[in-house]
């Protein structure tokens, strides 16, 4: 079973910030939080994964509360080819996907 | 760049067949995974490896097994393809920091 908990869906203007929260309230003090995503028809891509620090890739920026139940991902300046399920996961190397949340960039 | 390359993307077998289906990664990684993926029921992991010629079931195994006589290659076979075994198969492989690098995807359609 998923650890995780998303959104189902979210929409974002093209150009304008996109922030998907994820909360992992059973994450222990030693497992990383993931972001992936998926475009349709594709394996799945990794984005960025954090511990207790903030992150920031060229991909996104990772932001992850201090007492570690809950993170957002933020896409500062999202395109139409940003339409994707991002997937947030908490564990080490047998990662468990849930449904995520379908993210639609809109023009 | 990680590359994890799959090398069939679309397979259509029968019924009782004997598929393989083959992935091969550049980046030296040790473990390797493979996943299937149905609408609904999101990924699931089938088999996994830690080194050459060793293998762990994952939470699908039964129908599946793996192969794995070079570190670079984790082949998953289906000893007799059934129509439930229709699915979307991923091949992943672990990078530093448990980070998955995932191939393209294999879609196979049993008939």
């Amino acid at each position: 079973d998923a650890k995780t908990t998303q959104p189902p869906s979210m929409d974002c203007a093209e150009g304008r910030a996109a922030n998907l929260p994820c909360n992992h309230s059973t994450i222990s003090g030693n497992e990383y939080v993931y972001w992936y995503r998926q475009i349709h028809s594709q394996g799945p891509q990794y984005i960025i994964h954090g511990l207790k620090n903030n992150e920031t890739n060229e991909m996104a920026s990772l932001i992850i509360t201090e007492d570690r139940k809950s993170s957002t991902l933020i896409l500062p300046h999202a395109t139409l080819r940003d339409t994707a399920v991002y997937y947030c996961l908490q564990g080490g190397n047998k990662l468990v996907f849930g449904a995520g949340t379908i993210l639609r960039v809109k023009s | 760049d990680v590359k994890v390359t799959q090398s069939s993307r679309y397979l259509v077998k029968r019924t009782g067949e004997k598929v393989f289906l083959e992935c091969v990664q550049d980046m030296d990684h040790e473990n390797m995974f493979w996943y299937r993926q149905d609408p609904g029921l999101g990924l699931r992991l089938i088999y996994f490896s830690y080194d050459v010629k060793m293998k762990e079931k994952g939470d699908i195994p039964e129908g599946y097994s793996v192969s794995r006589e070079k570190k670079e290659r984790f082949s998953l076979i289906l000893e007799s393809a059934s129509t439930n075994q229709t699915s979307m198969y991923l091949c992943a492989t672990e990078g530093s920091g448990n980070t998955i690098y995932f191939g393209e995807g294999s879609w196979l359609t049993v008939v």
